[in-house]
């Protein structure tokens, strides 16, 4: 089965760092995405790993350990625009992902 | 570039009717999925098809539940007799080629059934 953890609830402050963590249990795996999803919006594409360490993009990063099974999401900067719902997704030997159930992050003056 | 539409945006259905919901995908793109989304829990894989065919639907319950990619027009995911159960966002995200290797999905904005 596959099993996928995440925080349900983050709360930051406005120009801050905030670190989001997945840690995944799964049988096969082939890579892990993350996806941002604003209220009543569609989840858009953030990030992929596939392979261990940290991926910079921007004000993001992603990190992917294998070995443990983990995974964390970094803003940097912190705006009011990026409270959102953060998707840990993990892609395991077959067409479909399988979401967590999502990080609300509340971004505060 | 229009990315995936959704239609419609809210469907409001009493319990034994129909819901149809409708989902293009992004221009261009031959794979669609469609996800379901209950409150407070995570996308839900249902099913996976390309033009004309079902390629993966074990996500999907085995009553009620259809969908068809036909050669022209939209994907439409089908909920006969649709019970308060079914009430949740329906999900449809298209990519260009199969899943697989950093093939990342885009996603529509969802339709929200809500079924009294």
């Amino acid at each position: 089965g596959q099993n996928i953890d995440q925080p349900t609830e983050m709360t930051a402050t406005e120009g801050a760092i905030v670190q989001i963590n997945c840690t995944y249990q799964t049988s096969g795996f082939n890579g892990l995405f993350w996806y941002q999803q604003h209220a009543g919006e569609a989840p858009t594409f953030l990030s992929y790993n596939v392979l261990d360490g940290l991926e910079e993009k921007g004000r993001f990063s992603s990190f992917l350990s294998r070995s443990k099974g983990y995974s964390y999401l970094l803003l940097k900067e912190l705006q009011m625009k990026d409270s959102a719902s953060y998707l840990c997704a993990v892609e395991a030997g077959s067409y479909q992902l399988t979401f967590g159930k999502g990080t609300k992050l509340s971004v505060i003056p | 570039n229009a990315g995936v539409m959704q239609n419609p945006r809210h469907l409001v259905r009493r319990r034994g009717q129909e819901a149809r919901l409708r989902c293009s995908p992004v221009k261009g793109h031959s794979h669609v999925y469609w996800y379901r989304q209950l409150p407070e829990e995570g996308l839900k894989f249902m099913v996976y098809l390309q033009k004309e065919n079902i390629i993966d639907e074990s996500g999907m319950p085995k009553e009620r539940f259809s969908a068809e990619f036909p050669k022209e027009g939209p994907s439409i995911l089908r909920i006969q007799q649709v019970v308060r159960g079914d009430s949740a966002a329906y999900f449809c995200a298209s990519s260009r080629n199969g899943q697989g290797g950093n093939e990342k999905l885009f996603f529509g904005s969802g339709t929200q059934l809500s079924v009294l």
